[in-house]
């Protein structure tokens, strides 16, 4: 399979822990994006990389929030302290440089904060 | 700033009809690309079609068809001959053509749930 895959693909915390996701884009797109999306709405967009390099976060990416691409190829989204509103499905995607190039979504990690 | 507006949250439609999902946007902005999303149960979201906003055709992907209307920036998606997999969440989104800071990312509207029924 050479789409994008998400790990894990469910996570359940205790509000205060931290977590960490992980995303393995298609392997020849050099950008990377992570969304978040809530119960009935559409998915929120929180960063996006190109290569290696932290283009643009969205105002939704608070300080607890840190993401990083070392190398370029695989992602890491880490929330620290966890609160109950933190509960989200995160996806990820990634695509091609260009603006008509299309994103490509990974299956995403559910986010349960008790 | 851009925004996106699904303003049917759910619609039905029954085997082999033609169903009408409706989309609206705003945005000052000349050039930019509309999607529509498609996001089956406990899967991932796939594209279903996309439109380039300087092209006056309107996009068409087997039985999936665009209503561009530019100046009323609005953009319908038509599912003609519907089928049971076609059941899913539609997401209409937004994406600025220029490679500006937050240019490559898609913006979403809230999705409509889409039931079809035998």
């Amino acid at each position: 399979d050479t789409g994008v895959s998400q790990d894990p693909r469910h996570k359940i915390t205790k509000r205060g822990q931290n977590v960490t996701f992980r995303c393995d884009p298609i392997s020849e797109h050099n950008r990377l994006y992570w969304y978040r999306q809530t119960l009935g709405q559409g998915p929120e967009f929180l960063t996006y990389f190109q290569n290696e390099a932290q283009l643009e976060k969205s105002r939704l990416l608070s300080d607890r929030f840190s993401a990083e691409r070392p190398k370029g190829s695989f992602s890491t989204l880490e929330i620290q302290r966890t609160e109950q509103g933190d509960s989200a499905m995160y996806l990820c995607a990634s695509s091609l440089r260009g603006g008509n190039n299309e994103q490509f979504f990974g299956p995403g990690t559910r986010l349960t904060v008790l | 700033a851009q925004t996106v507006t699904q303003s049917q949250p759910e619609m039905s439609v029954q085997e082999a009809e033609t169903v009408t999902l409706s989309c609206t946007y705003d945005t000052s902005e000349s050039d930019y690309y509309l999607f529509w999303y498609k996001q089956p149960p406990s899967r991932q979201m796939i594209l279903v079609i996309r439109q380039e906003a300087y092209k006056q055709q309107n996009a068409t992907e087997n039985r999936f068809s665009v209503n561009f209307q530019k100046a009323a920036k609005s953009f319908s998606l038509k599912i003609s001959d519907s089928q049971l997999g076609d059941a899913a969440m539609y997401f209409c989104a937004y994406r600025s053509a220029w490679a500006n800071q937050a240019g490559t990312a898609l913006i979403f509207g809230k999705g409509t749930t889409l039931s079809v029924s035998s």
